[in-house]
């Protein structure tokens, strides 16, 4: 069964310090996985995708096979960055349903 | 994105009385989710749809049911609740066809407390 880990309940960091957040999936096939974010009073909303190979916000995120993760980056945190991050894997089959993580909580400090 | 919506934004009942909760769209998706979110547990898939006729169970299923009344609606229902069944649930669409990789449209949550 596919599972996604997100180590980090909670992550606090400085202003302008980079931030990684971690992502761990366990999928034996070719996984399709994303980033959503979730800002203070707002909706869930998607941040990235692995195959658009985009930065959004100054975030990245490369999808590492040998080691199974999918780690968030960013290399100059923002007080605005402050956010639930949760990692999510899509089931390639016909359903195409997701499987989130558990999430974590970022603070930028300032 | 006020083109997810759900109703009550917030309920408190008690246990083993029925409760429905709402989602309606205007996005024009095919494909429509609930989940429910814990604090430490992430999103939870409970039940999903991809159209009126078709429903499917997710991980999570045992004492919810569901129903898509029309494309743009699919109702949660709890047919007795528990106390364990207390629980941010939200609301989500996707369209594959136009998004490719199902990215998915949340709504703003309700917050369900049961006595």
């Amino acid at each position: 069964a596919q599972r996604v880990t997100q180590p980090e309940k909670l992550l606090s960091v400085f202003k302008g310090a980079p931030v990684e957040l971690k992502c761990n999936y366990s999928y034996s096939g070719s996984p399709e996985l994303f980033w959503y974010v979730q800002y203070s009073r707002q909706r869930l909303q998607l941040l990235l995708r692995h195959i658009s190979r985009e930065s959004i916000k100054g975030f990245t995120a490369d999808l590492n096979k040998g080691e199974t993760s999918f780690h968030l980056k960013k290399p100059f945190a923002q007080e605005e960055d402050s956010a639930m991050y949760y990692c999510a894997l899509q089931n390639p089959g016909s359903a195409r349903q997701l499987t989130f993580g558990s999430g974590t909580q970022l603070t930028v400090l300032p | 994105d006020a083109d997810v919506t759900q109703t009550p934004r917030n309920r408190i009942t008690k246990t083993g009385k029925r409760i429905m909760l709402e989602c309606s769209q205007t996005k024009g998706h095919d494909r429509m989710y609930w989940y429910r979110q814990d604090p430490g547990l992430g999103l939870r898939l409970i039940y999903y749809s991809f159209d009126v006729k078709d429903i499917n169970k997710g991980e999570i299923s045992d004492g919810y049911s569901v129903s898509r009344q029309a494309q743009a609606k699919f109702s949660l229902s709890l047919e007795s609740a528990i106390p364990n069944q207390t629980a941010l649930y939200f609301c989500a669409t996707s369209d594959l066809q136009t998004s490719g990789s199902n990215e998915q449209f949340f709504g703003p949550g309700t917050r369900l407390t049961v006595l």
